[in-house]
């Protein structure tokens, strides 16, 4: 089967740095992706990695380890607005589709 | 561009009754997956469409059901309706996600069995 396992909630302070982890296992695996929802909405793309190493975006960064299957998703400068559920999905080969984690609730406090 | 829109937004049903739900996809977007969102689940996958045919399928009993038209827009059907069923359903569009494209995702139709 598959699993992808991160934390459910993470609190932490306006500015400061957050890493929210996420762990996988799968058959096939071909990349991991990021996704934040805010409450009452959509779920938006933030990032994909196909690749060991980092990828940045503005204040977002996500990291893959394929070897340990294993990344996280980077949030600097954080703001108020980045209060959400941030979620990884995984990608695996074939016609198969996305699976997503249960999702990481990120509270940014003052 | 418009983005992926759901109809309705929100429905009430009661137990036992059926229920349609309507994805339109990103103009040009051919593939549609829908999820079934509830607290704590996260996001659960119900199934894809590729071109008017159903290219996977997640594990959800068979009185969810879905179908694609010829431009691409989506239906998801649910029968018999159970409290179990009350949930946020989202609506996905891709270029193909099988090729990394990233999912554009509606609002979603929340749906609530009395």
């Amino acid at each position: 089967g598959q699993s992808l396992e991160q934390p459910s909630e993470v609190t932490a302070v306006e500015g400061a740095i957050v890493q929210i982890n996420c762990t996988y296992q799968t058959s096939g695996f071909y990349g991991l992706s990021w996704y934040q929802q805010h409450d009452g909405g959509a779920p938006t793309f933030l990032s994909y990695n196909g690749l060991d190493g980092l990828e940045e975006t503005g204040r977002f960064s996500s990291f893959l380890s394929r070897s340990d299957s294993y990344g996280y998703l980077l949030l600097q400068e954080l703001q108020m607005k980045d209060s959400a559920s941030y979620f990884c999905a995984v990608l695996n080969s074939g016609n198969t589709p996305l699976v997503f984690g249960k999702g990481t609730r990120l509270s940014v406090i003052a | 561009k418009a983005g992926v829109t759901q109809t309705p937004r929100y429905l009430i049903k009661t137990r036992g009754q059926q229920v349609t739900l309507s994805c339109s996809p990103i103009s040009g977007h051919r593939s549609v997956s829908w999820y079934q969102q509830t607290p704590g689940q996260g996001l659960q996958f119900l199934f894809e469409y590729f071109s008017e045919t159903q290219r996977n399928k997640g594990n959800f009993p068979g009185r969810f059901s879905g179908r694609q038209f010829s431009n691409s827009r989506s239906e998801m059907n649910v029968s018999t309706l159970e409290l179990g069923d009350s949930a946020l359903y989202l609506c996905a569009s891709s270029l193909d996600p099988v090729d990394n494209q990233p999912q554009h995702f509606g609002d979603g139709t929340r749906l609530s069995i009395l």
